[in-house]
């Protein structure tokens, strides 16, 4: 219950394309769910989040869409760029300060 | 520039040995976290701390122990009863305030076995 599942594991999207990531969880007293974008050799690092009372977070290229009844939220990232080529993990709490992350994304943009 | 610092960037192990990892900020918050990295296993937590001479384990304290002397301090000590050391460490931390404000990560420690 208290695993976030990651899909796809790996990902491959033409320049300008749209990537898509997707989570799903169990535990409905999750409240809050962050992405993290990650460069090769550095640390994770905030890019959106979103809690469950909204269906959209959108932030310039990146938005995040919940699906509160199917537990599932995934990132969409509009016009993709070389540029966005890192990791990204999402992730889930419930009102603590301990994170869930999910197994990650590995995004490739090929111009 | 305020921030979460770890060293070294790189660190080897001998068997038997045991090994400190350093993650200092400056960023005035009150909880602080380490992460263990490995391949296709996203992010675990090992321990955390949300306020000085006070910590919890996360979901793999095994092999692990921490302190929390100072609030801008939390060493991380991988002992030889970890099996499997070989990973990415990263050390987080978060604002005092609401429990679901972001953490902010270092960039981490590898750690390898020699």
């Amino acid at each position: 219950q208290q695993q976030v599942k990651q899909s796809p594991q790996s990902l491959i999207v033409q320049k300008g394309g749209i990537s898509i990531i997707n989570c799903a969880y169990e535990n409905t007293a999750f409240d809050y769910f962050p992405w993290y974008q990650q460069f090769p050799g550095k640390g994770p690092a905030l890019l959106i989040a979103i809690r469950p009372d909204v269906s959209e977070k959108k932030e310039g290229r990146f938005t995040i869409s919940f699906n509160k009844s199917a537990k599932q939220f995934s990132l969409h990232i509009m016009d993709s760029q070389p540029g966005d080529s890192a990791t990204y993990f999402c992730a889930a709490s419930m009102n603590t300060d301990k994170l869930i992350f999910g197994t990650g994304t590995r995004l490739q943009v090929f111009p | 520039d305020g921030g979460i610092t770890q060293s070294p960037k790189y660190l080897f192990r001998k068997e038997g040995q045991n090994v400190t990892l350093s993650c200092e900020q400056n960023l005035n918050h009150d909880a602080m976290y380490w992460y263990r990295q490995d391949p296709g296993q996203g992010l675990r937590l090992i321990y955390y701390s949300q306020i000085v001479n006070d910590f919890q384990k996360g979901d793999i304290a095994e092999g692990y122990s921490v302190s929390r002397e100072k609030k801008e301090s939390f060493p991380l000590t991988v002992t030889s009863a970890q099996k499997n050391p070989t990973a990415f460490y990263l050390c987080a931390s978060r604002p005092p305030g609401r429990p679901n404000q972001p953490q902010h990560f270092g960039d981490g420690t590898r750690l390898s076995i020699l």
